[in-house]
């Protein structure tokens, strides 16, 4: 059973700072890796996707893909009240399909 | 990205009967997948819908409880059948839009209450 951990959280952080999302897959063999933003009643939102090992950034969201650890990470830097919301971490594998974890929920205090 | 549609939104049934769900695309993509969330819980896979043959189901899930259609590249439907109150749920569908990246978008989701 391929599996998708995250802690569920919640992670609660003040206003500004930088909030460390953590995902580990289970299978060696997944080649994508994505991060959704899902807000309560709402359906999930993309917001980053990386397939090789290392940084990368796209404005206040950075990923990082460690696949000898089998680990993904999401930073949302200057977090803001708005990225309150559950963070779902996505695994694609060689067999095409996805495998969701269940998800961090993120509170940004004002 | 794709603009992603699905009808109903919401519906309230009761037990015993069958809903189709659809999802509309603005684009042809070439995976279309169902997933289902039940609250305060993550998404599990229902099916991957193929374009002209038969949808490919998760373990848990059977064509007779959820029959898939998918006649074109930018229409898929999704029915729950015989319906029980385990089956409230969200129904979301998905596409991913190319075979390179595997990004996945989705539809806005159909809350469904089964009484």
């Amino acid at each position: 059973q391929k599996e998708v951990e995250q802690n569920s959280g919640p992670l609660s952080v003040p206003e500004g700072a930088i909030a460390s999302l953590n995902c580990t897959y289970s299978d060696r063999g997944s080649q994508s890796f994505f991060w959704y933003r899902q807000y309560s009643g709402k359906s999930p939102e993309l917001i980053m996707s990386i397939y090789s090992n290392g940084d990368k950034e796209d404005g206040r969201f950075t990923a990082q893909l460690n696949k000898a650890s089998q680990y993904v990470s999401l930073l949302i830097r200057d977090s803001q009240p708005s990225d309150s919301a559950t963070y779902l971490c996505a695994v694609f594998d060689n067999f095409n399909k996805f495998y969701f974890g269940s998800g961090t929920k993120l509170n940004v205090k004002p | 990205s794709a603009v992603i549609s699905q009808k109903p939104s919401r519906d309230i049934c009761q037990r015993g009967t069958s809903l189709t769900i659809q999802c509309q695309v603005d684009s042809q993509v070439t995976m279309m997948f169902w997933y289902r969330q039940q609250p305060g819980q993550s998404l599990t896979l229902i099916a991957t819908a193929n374009q002209g043959s038969e949808a490919t189901y998760e373990s848990g899930f059977v064509i007779d409880k959820f029959p898939i259609s998918r006649p074109n590249l930018t229409f898929s439907t999704l029915t729950v059948s015989n319906m029980s109150p385990e089956d409230s749920s969200i129904y979301l569908c998905s596409v991913a839009l190319s075979v390179l990246s595997y990004e996945q978008y989705f539809g806005p989701g159909t809350r469904l209450t089964v009484t």
